[in-house]
């Protein structure tokens, strides 16, 4: 069984620091995606990775895959209260083919409270 | 657009009794899934259909059972409904089998007393 690590847990900042969350595996992925959860509603994908190394921006928020794809990252530079969310991270199989029919395997989520 | 659309919203139900969830796509994507989601554990694939006709087991699928009627819906049935299946249900669908992007439903609460 596949298992991701997110840590922290719960993170609590004030608006305009910075931040970053971690998601960790002795298992190698194809692919690595980061969602952002609001309450009330599903999961909404924010980026996909699927190149160790692969770096990718998404205005504030940085996206990194590890260089063995066992592990990633999300930054996210001067936060704002509009940041707020769970963010979860998730290992699939590669987005160009393959036989894993998009089963993913999800890390527990950081909950992030970015106060003004 | 209406995305993936989950019914019920919220239900509750004593144990032992039975009920199905219900999930409609509109995007004509060919793959579907169900995922639970728990506190501090994420989500977990309960099962998933690659295309219309077949299903497949996920993670945790004991005590569930999943019929794709069509392309379009994909329903979640609990025969037997226990305590520990108290959770948030999430359908999703995807273009391919290799999964793409993945559209989550709002969610159903249930809750089994």
């Amino acid at each position: 069984t596949q298992l991701l690590e997110q840590s922290p847990q719960f993170l609590s900042i004030q608006e305009g620091e910075n931040l970053t969350v971690y998601c960790n595996s002795s298992s190698v992925f194809s692919s690595l995606q980061w969602y952002r959860q609001e309450p009330g509603e599903g999961p909404v994908l924010l980026v996909t990775v699927v190149t160790g190394g692969e770096v990718k921006k998404l205005k504030r928020l940085t996206f990194q895959f590890g260089d063995a794809r066992k592990d990633s990252s999300l930054h996210i530079t001067a936060a704002q209260p509009g940041d707020t969310g769970l963010y979860l991270c998730a290992g699939g199989p590669t987005p160009a083919g393959g036989t894993s029919y998009g089963k993913l395997t999800f890390g527990q989520g950081t909950i992030l409270t970015v106060h003004p | 657009n209406a995305g993936v659309t989950q019914t019920p919203k919220f239900q509750v139900l004593k144990t032992g009794q039975s009920m199905t969830l219900q999930c409609a796509q509109d995007m004509n994507h060919n793959s579907m899934y169900w995922y639970r989601q728990d506190p501090g554990m994420g989500l977990r694939l309960i099962y998933y259909s690659a295309s219309e006709g077949t299903t497949d087991k996920g993670e945790v699928p004991n005590g569930y059972n999943v019929s794709r009627l069509n392309k379009r819906e994909f329903s979640l049935r609990l025969e037997s409904a226990a305590p520990s299946q108290t959770s948030v249900y999430f359908c999703a669908s995807s273009e391919g089998a290799s999964g793409n992007t993945i559209y989550f439903g709002e969610g159903s609460w249930l809750t089994v007393v």
